[in-house]
């Protein structure tokens, strides 16, 4: 079946401006994770969503960052006020279910460039 | 909190030859570590993965090893091939979410 799916896949914008990124999740995985990639650097996770519970935002990097996920499937990753350090490829991972040992199957990512 | 380290930065291997990266975690309390490739410009994908209840799991010319002691775990990549070349990325997870701590990241080249 189809994969984790991002959008878009670039999006360059200047800086002070809001961006909102989109992931739909594989069918049928009730678990979804934001991470972030910065230029030769590993992935840093961002947020958790899990069914009905409430997100785990522990890794979202000021205010300016919120994400929602709206009937349990896809989710919007969104920046507000846009920074030059905010440049990386946002990267969206689903798994069946939540918890540990769960294998997390990513998307393409978005990489956001701030002018 | 939890970190992961991850050596060495970038491996250069003649095809043929094996590859071993090696990771450190601080959480004792990890219990999960996967191991991801990615090629330049795609998606990381899901190579190997083990879990604390065993030392070692093998998967044709990938094999990956847990010292749980010493908190680190290494990937084993054997007869080497060109297309084994990526950038390979180790995670550990010790929270109820499932949320990955990733290492920095090491870039293999095989040598044809």
């Amino acid at each position: 079946g189809a994969g984790v799916s991002q959008s878009p896949s670039n999006k360059v914008t200047e800086k002070g401006k809001d961006v909102e990124l989109r992931c739909d999740p594989i069918s049928g995985h009730t678990a979804l994770y934001w991470y972030r990639q910065s230029l030769g650097q590993g992935l840093e996770f961002l947020i958790y969503f899990q069914g009905n519970s409430a997100p785990d935002k522990s890794g979202l990097p000021s205010d300016r960052f919120s994400a929602e996920r709206t009937g349990g499937s896809v989710s919007t990753l969104t920046i507000q006020r846009t920074q030059q350090e905010d440049s990386a490829v946002y990267l969206c991972a689903s798994s069946l279910a939540g918890g540990v040992g769960q294998p997390q199957h990513f998307g393409d990512g978005t990489r956001l460039s701030i002018l | 909190g939890e970190n992961v380290e991850q050596h060495p930065s970038t491996l250069s291997v003649q095809e043929g030859d094996s590859a071993v990266i090696k990771c450190t975690y601080s959480d004792s309390a990890s219990n999960y570590f996967p191991w991801y490739k990615q090629e330049l410009g795609k998606r990381p994908q899901l190579i190997i993965d083990i879990r604390s209840n065993v030392g070692e799991k093998k998967d044709q010319r990938i094999a990956v090893t847990l010292n749980k002691t010493a908190k680190h775990f290494s990937l084993h990549i054997t007869e080497t091939q060109p297309e084994d070349s990526a950038v390979y990325f180790c995670a550990a997870s010790s929270s109820n979410t499932g949320k990955l701590i990733f290492g920095q990241g090491t870039t293999l080249q095989v040598k044809p």
